[in-house]
């Protein structure tokens, strides 16, 4: 099964709106990063956050992590709708070297 | 500058095949990883390479190999290819060594493969 499981699976917005999706993970980590990926292309890193990080910013993004819950969210605030795409969380395993991802969160921003 | 390549961007290939697919990380990147993404679902880890060693290896069989070159560039090999094969191979590059909290993965634009 896979470590990180996104909330929620879909989620359509007006342009204007913000666009909240949440990522549980099961075990422990170094950091938790955040991709959007556009129709079946190639990822596009958005942002990382350490496990000793509660929050961070990057323009209009904003990620939480809660390590005592597992889980992070990312706020996409005044989506546009150049935001449509799916977003997935991975993480990067304490002592490994693997990175694992969710099964994304598909935003569907209307104009 | 350029970042990850990946080549080719698309496959056709018959059950029983073998393929070869290639990632060219970024420059000063010494760490390159591959993942399988089905349709509909998330990146599945496959290998993760570091200064030419493996060092982690995700649930695929030993139909799946690859290597790391002398330049940090990457070669995929999948042997006996099944229609289940079919799937976007990504290859994602790291400047950090893969522990590092910092490891930031850039990925490449993805091989399609399918598997007929």
């Amino acid at each position: 099964s896979q470590q990180g499981e996104e909330d929620p699976q879909a989620l359509s917005i007006q342009e204007g709106e913000n666009a909240t999706m949440n990522c549980s993970y099961k075990t422990s980590i170094n950091n938790l990063q955040w991709y959007r990926q556009n129709s079946g292309r190639g990822l596009v890193h958005l942002i990382l956050i350490r496990s000793n990080e509660r929050e961070k910013h990057s323009g209009r993004l904003r990620v939480t992590l809660d390590t005592s819950k597992k889980s992070s969210s990312l706020l996409i605030t005044a989506s546009r709708a150049a935001d449509t795409a799916s977003y997935f969380c991975a993480t990067g395993l304490t002592g490994g070297f693997k990175t694992i991802f969710g099964a994304g969160t598909r935003l569907f921003v209307k104009a | 500058d350029a970042g990850v390549t990946q080549s080719p961007t698309h496959l056709i290939k018959t059950r029983g095949q073998q393929v070869t697919l290639r990632c060219s990380p970024i420059s000063g990147h010494k760490s390159v990883s591959w993942y399988q993404q089905v349709l509909g679902q998330g990146p599945q880890f496959i290998f993760q390479y570091y200064e030419k060693e493996e060092r982690g290896r995700g649930n695929f069989p030993d139909r799946f190999s690859a290597r790391q070159f002398p330049n940090y560039s990457s070669e995929l090999n999948v042997n006996a290819l099944l229609l289940g094969d079919s799937a976007l191979y990504l290859c994602a590059s790291s400047l950090a060594f893969p522990q590092s909290s910092y490891n930031e993965q850039f990925f490449g634009p993805g091989t399609r493969l399918t598997v007929l």
